[in-house]
């Protein structure tokens, strides 16, 4: 399972944008880059998944590299509800499993 | 997206019984995954549920100590035997239509064993 690394912790401002980078230099050409987040007490959130293009969504944008050995997830305006683990995951093709495999996690705090 | 219940929401069990969690989804889903997430920790995928036949686990984990059923295509069990203490944990189950779509997770069975 190809890994992912991300900083342990990374504080941010509220109504600031805040910008998560994941390492993924094993990657393979199949595989998709997730990003999940966990408030406390939840289970995970989907937040936003790309493969080779630049994603965005209503809660997010996802930058991928040209080479694809590294992402970052850019909340545009952090605010206190944010407050979580963020979790950068390859996702195998699904004749591999299509399986999520956690690795530990940003855990981003915002301050008022 | 998918709607999934998880019962029960928490369970205090004593060492050496078993316990079974039960996943419910509100739509027809092509994967279905079990997690377990120890306290302070990130998740652990325990195996994938496969309908209609046997789990494929992951290393560390085997079918006598966490045996899962997938009877249709909205519902798995996911059951800890025998447990211990440390087998305290939040188990969550998780579905997807296709890898290259989002995931979606319960929002986990807090066991703990006393």
């Amino acid at each position: 399972d190809a890994k992912t690394t991300q900083p342990n912790s990374m504080e941010s401002n509220e109504e600031e944008p805040v910008h998560l980078p994941c390492n993924h230099s094993t990657i393979s050409g199949t595989d998709y880059i997730h990003w999940y987040r966990q408030l406390p007490s939840q289970g995970p959130e989907y937040v936003i998944h790309g493969l080779t293009s630049n994603v965005n969504n209503r809660m997010a944008s996802l930058a991928i590299a040209e080479d694809r050995k590294s992402s970052t997830l850019i909340l545009h305006r952090a605010t206190l509800r944010d407050a979580a683990v963020y979790y950068c995951i390859l996702r195998a093709p699904y004749n591999q499993g299509g399986k999520l495999i956690f690795g530990q996690g940003t855990e981003l705090s915002v301050k008022p | 997206s998918a709607v999934i219940s998880q019962k029960p929401s928490r369970d205090i069990c004593q060492r050496g019984t078993s316990l079974t969690i039960q996943c419910q989804v509100d739509s027809q889903v092509t994967m279905m995954f079990w997690y377990r997430q120890q306290p302070g920790q990130s998740l652990t995928l325990i195996a994938t549920a496969n309908q209609g036949s046997e789990a494929t686990y992951e290393s560390g984990f085997v079918i006598d100590k966490f045996p899962i059923s997938r009877p249709n295509l909205t519902f798995s069990t996911l059951t800890v035997s025998n447990m211990s203490p440390e087998d305290s944990s939040i188990y969550l189950c998780s579905v997807s239509e296709s890898f290259g779509t989002e995931a979606f997770f319960g929002q986990g069975t807090r066991l703990t064993v006393v």
